[in-house]
């Protein structure tokens, strides 16, 4: 069991917006701006595409943004693309030079 | 531009140790600002973050794992490594060795190593 909740499947159409969902704590997610998003391709290892949980590394478009209420993290994918199929991970420093990770969801583009 | 990548044994006998090792190119594992980590993923599962080393050699473990994690720096050779002792089927994963920057982020990341444990 994951210490960060998140969906296990999202979907939407090209050029769609979706947001995916990661609910942790005060302990974790509510208690720090130390939040990151890592996209995962089959067969690849993770990509960083969000961290703070608003900025974006350099590179990663503008079409993937981040967001934070309380003890849930948002990441919202707008303008859907072929590409942006993949499985999606959130991660939380939760003090202590402890980090944790949410479940995945995996992000379809139908 | 910094990579990093994973290197050891792909089989492992179930109650024997884990070893891996990451070698760091392109920049130098004593950085300051950056620390090195151990990330894993069991087949069709999600990420489990394993441990951290800091260049000054201290560490941090997952207190799930943290009787049987040791991870270890060599700045000579750029390298950290990774055991795991007391192994099972259920330690079988990809292994990652990830740099974590000052927002706890893992923004650099190997291609991983897969590990089976099996007899």
């Amino acid at each position: 069991q994951s210490a960060l909740t998140q969906p296990p499947s999202a979907s939407g159409s090209p050029g769609q917006s979706v947001t995916i969902s990661c609910t942790g704590t005060r302990s974790d997610v509510g208690g720090y701006n130390y939040v990151s998003w890592y996209q995962q391709h089959p067969g690849k290892a993770p990509k960083l595409i969000i961290y703070e949980v608003t900025k974006r590394p350099s590179g990663v478009p503008d079409r993937f943004s981040g967001s934070k209420s309380g003890n849930t993290a948002s990441l919202t994918v707008s303008g859907l693309q072929a590409d942006d199929e993949a499985n999606y991970y959130c991660s939380s420093y939760a003090g202590g030079n402890n980090v944790v990770f949410g479940g995945g969801t995996k992000l379809t583009v139908l | 531009q910094l990579k990093l990548q994973e290197s050891g044994p792909g089989l492992v006998k179930p109650s024997e140790t884990l070893s891996l090792t990451c070698t760091v190119s392109g920049g130098s594992i004593t950085s300051i600002g950056y620390n090195w980590d151990w990330i894993r993923q069991p087949p069709g599962k999600g990420l489990e973050y394993i441990g951290t080393i800091y260049s000054g050699g201290s560490t941090y473990y997952n207190p799930s794992l943290k009787s049987r994690v040791t991870i270890s720096i060599d700045t000579s050779k750029n390298q950290f490594s990774l055991r795991l002792s007391s192994v099972t089927a259920s330690d079988t994963a990809m292994y990652y060795c990830a740099r974590r920057d000052a927002s706890d982020a893992f923004d650099i990341w190997g291609q991983g190593a897969v590990v089976t444990v099996s007899s």
